[in-house]
């Protein structure tokens, strides 16, 4: 079956500028997650939806960043006014009720 | 304190032997989980394997398994029979939090592992 997919997988963008990276999880999958990777790092959480629950976005760096998950499904992370540090690459996951979290791709961010 | 430490230097390894690759992770939390995943150079997440915190037995999977000794508070991973393929960065992660939850995972450092031919 499909994966979890991102788009789009590569963005450039102006300092100041917004940006709107999308997560399609896994048909399903209840639990959606974004993480950021800085280069050469590993891994950090930024944000957790399950179900109809309240977001978790205890991980989200600043007010310039949100999420929202429609229907149940699709997510969409916004960076507002990005800044240089915002460069990372940002990945989506989503599981079920079981243990295991699956990722897609990234999104490779590049302000400049 | 880091929730989870990956401390080892680049690792190298000639094919079709054996590597371990050391994960420690700190957590008061008696329920948790620890995972290990696989980057590749293309840069995608590869579940490899998991191993619960009340598990009796060491998880494994294929060529993978997981030395997990809890007074330790180690969760190595164990690769047998390296392949050329497995070169790639592999990460040590956590979830606390009663099996069966959806919860954040905490990610270490990574650790770079090379197999030479």
């Amino acid at each position: 079956g499909a994966g979890v997919s991102q788009s789009p997988s590569n963005k450039v963008t102006e300092k100041g500028k917004d940006v709107e990276l999308r997560c399609d999880p896994i048909s399903g999958h209840t639990a959606l997650y974004w993480y950021r990777q800085s280069l050469g790092q590993g891994l950090e959480f930024l944000i957790y939806f399950q179900g109809n629950s309240a977001p978790d976005k205890s991980g989200l760096p600043s007010d310039r960043f949100s999420a929202e998950r429609t229907g149940g499904s699709v997510s969409t992370l916004t960076i507002q006014r990005t800044q240089q540090e915002d460069s990372a690459v940002y990945l989506c996951a989503s599981s079920t009720r079981v243990e295991t979290q699956y990722f897609g791709p990234g999104t490779r961010l590049l302000v400049l | 304190a880091q929730k989870i430490t990956q401390t080892q230097p680049g690792m190298f390894v000639q094919e079709k032997e054996a590597v371990t690759l050391d994960c420690t992770y700190d957590t008061s939390d008696p329920s948790y989980g620890l995972f290990w995943y696989k980057q590749p150079s293309s840069g995608e997440m590869i579940f490899l394997i998991y191993q619960g915190s009340y598990d009796q037995q060491n998880a494994t999977e294929g060529r993978y398994s997981l030395n997990f000794q809890k007074a330790r508070k180690s969760a190595n991973l164990v690769i047998s029979a390296s392949q050329l393929g497995d070169s790639a960065m592999y990460f040590c992660a956590m979830r606390e939090g009663y099996t069966g939850a959806n919860s954040k995972l905490t990610f270490g450092k990574g650790i770079t592992l090379s197999v030479r031919p």
